[in-house]
């Protein structure tokens, strides 16, 4: 499984699109970029999942730039109903999740 | 659709007594169902695996004889926590997967708040 790194903490205001970046410098020809979105006290909720350039859906966009080393969750227009933690899991189809820290977005009003 | 519950939301036993959770997925047939815990302030950790109809996979570290998992249909998981102690206090939160869909995208439980006095 591919090592990511993410931001432990970001803050917001309501209104502000928020990006949040993950490096996966390790990640296989059959992995994907999937992100998962925790409220306290409340199971994970998938979000998003990407292989390559743009993907995007009713709740936010996942860029991957072409070396696909990184990957950006774009959330737009947060509100304060979006404070939570957001996982970013590189995978393939067959992997276990396996949850890192993950980033602790906090919006202010 | 694909909407995973879990019984109880939260519970609250004497240390050395048993807890049975229940994973159910509501509308969907789910294959595979997973277990995980969060300690405050932490991150999920997988505990187990479980297929229906065979024994479940346990991670490194997890105790087999301490948390019992049986998933005897294809919507129904349960995790026993057998002689509860303090440190066993934490939150435990299931997922599921459908023969149709990735081991990316699993639906996840409420959680179940366990607390050992």
């Amino acid at each position: 499984l591919a090592k990511t790194t993410q931001p432990i903490s970001m803050d917001s205001y309501e209104g502000q699109e928020v990006n949040i970046t993950c490096s996966h410098n390790n990640i296989a020809t059959n992995d994907y970029i999937t992100w998962y979105q925790q409220f306290p006290s409340q199971g994970p909720r998938f979000i998003i999942q990407g292989y390559k350039t743009k993907v995007t859906n009713e709740v936010a966009s996942l860029f991957i730039p072409a070396d696909r080393k990184s990957s950006t969750l774009s959330l737009p227009r947060v509100s304060l109903s979006d404070t939570a933690v957001y996982y970013c899991l590189v995978l393939n189809n067959t992997d276990k999740l396996i949850f890192g820290t993950g980033t602790r977005l906090q919006v202010f009003p | 659709g694909a909407v995973v519950s879990q019984h109880p939301s939260w519970v609250i036993c004497k240390s050395g007594t048993s807890v049975k959770i229940e994973c159910r997925s509501l509308d969907f047939q789910a294959t595979t169902m997973f277990w995980y815990r969060q300690f405050p302030k932490q991150s999920l950790m997988l505990m187990a695996t479980s297929n229906e109809g065979s024994k479940a996979t346990y991670e490194q570290g997890v105790e087999k004889d301490k948390f019992l998992i049986n998933h005897a249909s294809l919507t129904l998981s349960t995790l026993t926590v057998t002689s509860a102690h303090p440190e066993d206090s934490s939150f435990y939160i299931c997922s599921a997967k459908t023969s149709g869909r990735s081991y990316n995208e699993q639906f996840f439980g409420p959680g179940t708040r366990l607390t050992v006095l």
